[in-house]
């Protein structure tokens, strides 16, 4: 089976305050983690993923396997980072993928 | 515009009535999966079809079904419906069939089809 948790349903921070959003993941075999951002009126895209090693609009994420953990966090948040985010992972299997999400966050970043 | 699209976009119904939600994926697209995502659930994987075939199945109910016709467009079907069933179901599509290596795992969302059961 396969488990996503995001301890925070809401995180509040002002602007240029880091920002730090949690995520454990329950997998058996070799995961792929990925973050979603969800913005007010828009619909749910993806923000980065693991294997690219990659900063988005200055979000860094990094997989660390023995705390089972997929970590998002920006140094500095901007008000346009407000919006819903959401873990997930991919387990795959032989019959197909299942991209399974956590609960989300919600972030709100204060002016 | 992801290009996904997900037809009604609000839904008004009955128990015990039955319903069609439509997806069309983005062109190109062959894997369709739906999601229902409610206030205390989050999102729930549903059900993923790759070419016209089922390929996964998550948590979705005996009375739900699913398919994906020849033109790659998805129904799901919601029947005998219950109060608990109101819920956001969403429709994603994705380029490849999510078991090969190097599967990018981008999914792309629909808006959406909010479904209300009185």
């Amino acid at each position: 089976a396969q488990r996503v948790t995001q301890p925070e349903k809401l995180l509040s921070v002002f602007k240029g305050a880091p920002v730090e959003l949690k995520c454990n993941y329950s997998y058996s075999g070799s995961p792929e983690l990925f973050w979603y951002v969800q913005y007010s009126r828009q619909r749910l895209q993806l923000l980065l993923r693991h294997i690219s090693r990659e900063s988005i609009k200055g979000f860094t994420a990094d997989l660390n396997k023995g705390e089972t953990s997929f970590h998002l966090k920006k140094p500095f948040a901007q008000e346009e980072d407000s919006a819903m985010y959401y873990c997930a992972l991919s387990g795959r299997g032989a019959a197909g993928n299942k991209l399974t999400f956590g609960g989300g966050t919600r972030v709100l970043v204060k002016p | 515009d992801s290009g996904v699209t997900q037809t009604p976009k609000h839904l008004i119904t009955a128990t015990g009535q039955r319903v069609t939600l439509r997806c069309s994926p983005r062109s190109g697209d062959l894997s369709v999966y739906w999601y229902q995502q409610s206030l205390d659930q989050g999102l729930q994987f549903l059900i993923h079809y790759y070419n016209g075939e089922e390929r996964a199945k998550g948590n979705i109910l005996e009375r739900f079904s699913a398919q994906q016709f020849p033109d790659l467009h998805s129904e799901l079907n919601l029947s005998s419906l219950e109060l608990g069933d109101s819920a956001l179901y969403f429709c994603a599509s994705s380029v490849d069939s999510g078991v090969l290596i190097g599967n990018t795992g981008e999914l792309f969302f629909g808006e959406g089809s909010r479904l209300t059961v009185l």
